[in-house]
């Protein structure tokens, strides 16, 4: 069973810095990996999917790194804005469904 | 982009009574669907999977006489909470797939909120 950790679990900073978000899965067989934002109460947006074969990932000021083999992503977010105040969820995905960590809640302060 | 519309987006109901909730795929079809449960500050956990024409798949634990599944055509998956409790209280999301291969990822809906007094 794949199991998914996001450290840290809170993170708050002010208005301008660069964030950094780190999921580790512990079975390297995945097909891929998306990145999901979560606003209160709400759906999930996703942001970025990453293939097994690929390293990185980008989109604006969000980038994502993947290494498979040791079963790590990390989701850059450049110069943070309150707007970016939200969960992230690491969602690794074998060959019928994903798995979640139980996410990262970022606040940014204007 | 895909897009999957849940409805309703919250709902309140009765105990012991049962509540539909709808999912629709907008401008594709999802061959396949995922039902999700989220409780406060937890991940998401997967109920089950539902297949357009067959019977769902639930995940271990999860009682499928009491979470009912129906993907009975490519855009529209329901999943009805039958005899609701209290406990049954949580937010739950539904997900489809983007293509039949997996490379194409998964696109969530706006989820609903069940409380049940």
């Amino acid at each position: 069973k794949q199991e998914v950790t996001q450290i840290p679990a809170a993170l708050s900073v002010p208005e301008g810095e660069n964030l950094v978000l780190n999921c580790s899965f512990t079975d390297s067989a995945i097909y891929n990996l998306q990145w999901f934002r979560q606003d209160p109460g709400k759906g999930l947006t996703s942001l970025l999917l990453i293939q097994s074969s690929q390293r990185e990932q980008t989109s604006g000021r969000l980038n994502a790194s993947l290494d498979k083999s040791s079963g790590r992503s990390t989701l850059y977010i450049a110069a943070s804005q309150p707007g970016d105040s939200a969960t992230y969820l690491c969602a690794p995905g074998d060959d019928y469904k994903l798995s979640f960590g139980a996410g990262t809640t970022v606040t940014v302060r204007a | 982009g895909a897009v999957v519309s849940q409805h309703p987006s919250w709902v309140i109901c009765k105990s012991g009574t049962s509540v539909k909730i709808e999912c629709r795929s907008l401008d594709f079809q999802a061959t396949t669907m995922f039902w999700y449960r989220q409780f406060p500050k937890q991940s998401l956990m997967l109920m089950a999977t539902s297949n357009e024409g067959s019977k769902a798949t639930y995940e271990q634990g999860v009682e499928k006489d009491k979470f009912l599944i129906n993907h009975a055509s490519l855009t529209l998956s329901t999943l009805t909470v039958t005899s609701a409790h209290p406990e049954d209280s949580s937010f739950y999301i539904c997900s489809a797939s983007l293509g039949t291969e997996r490379k194409y990822g998964y696109t969530f809906g706006s989820g609903t909120r069940l409380t049940v007094v």
